[in-house]
């Protein structure tokens, strides 16, 4: 298994409350990313990264920031949380230059709930 | 905008029976497709990956294949085990840009 860690691995907080998870990678890949997973929706992308301070938004931005400055770590926050952001949030990494042969590897998620 | 889509959203098979799971996607401008595996409360496992330029992967009793032109994939299973059971995901990479598209997956279980 790709070494990909995520913390915390449950969280509960309040409305209004800012929130950080956290993604660690010991593979030194190059391409981060962070999803949500919810019933219904299937995985959408949060935002991504393709290197230390270079970070782009997916489909579902909004309400999201991320920071990543070093290779290692991909940190995702909920500046003010709401009970829409209640989800399953996972981190992946991919391993490879060539696009064709990229290949996404994924944390084993982190439990949000948001009351 | 890419679409992906899993049909059937669930299916139970009895264990030993070869089965096909079915990807389809509407933009065939894609760099590859992914073959995941989910278990309840886990995280994804690559399971196959398939370049563009490729028809078929095969790894152990999996085999997956790809027809771009049609905008499909299939996951063959061979000889299905009660470990098998788990939800089938696929994912396209899409051309120009920096992301996957998901399936909402196949919910698979094997009936011993």
């Amino acid at each position: 298994d790709a070494g990909i860690t995520q913390s915390p691995r449950h969280k509960v907080t309040e409305t209004g409350t800012p929130v950080t998870l956290r993604c660690h990678q010991t593979e030194n890949h190059r391409y981060m990313y962070w999803y949500r997973q919810d019933p219904g929706h299937g995985l959408r992308l949060i935002h991504y990264s393709y290197g230390v301070k270079d970070t782009d938004k997916g489909e579902v931005s909004d309400g999201y920031s991320v920071s990543r400055s070093k290779t290692e770590d991909f940190l995702l926050t909920l500046e003010s949380a709401t009970s829409s952001q209640t989800s399953v949030y996972f981190c992946a990494i991919s391993d490879s230059n060539r696009v064709e042969r990229e290949t996404q590897y994924f944390g084993p998620g982190t439990r949000l709930l948001v009351l | 905008k890419q679409e992906v889509t899993q049909i059937p959203a669930a299916l139970s098979v009895p264990e030993g029976e070869n089965l096909v799971l079915n990807c389809s996607f509407t933009d065939s401008a894609i760099y590859n497709l992914q073959w995941f595996r989910q278990d309840p409360g886990k995280g994804l496992t690559s399971l196959l990956l398939i370049q563009s330029s490729q028809r078929e992967q095969t790894s152990g009793r999996l085999n997956a294949s790809l027809d771009k032109s049609s905008g499909r994939s299939t996951l063959y299973i061979a000889a299905s085990q009660p470990g098998d059971s788990a939800t089938y995901l696929c994912a396209v990479r899409d051309w120009g840009a920096g992301k996957s598209t998901f399936g909402d997956g196949t919910t698979l279980t094997v009936k011993p």
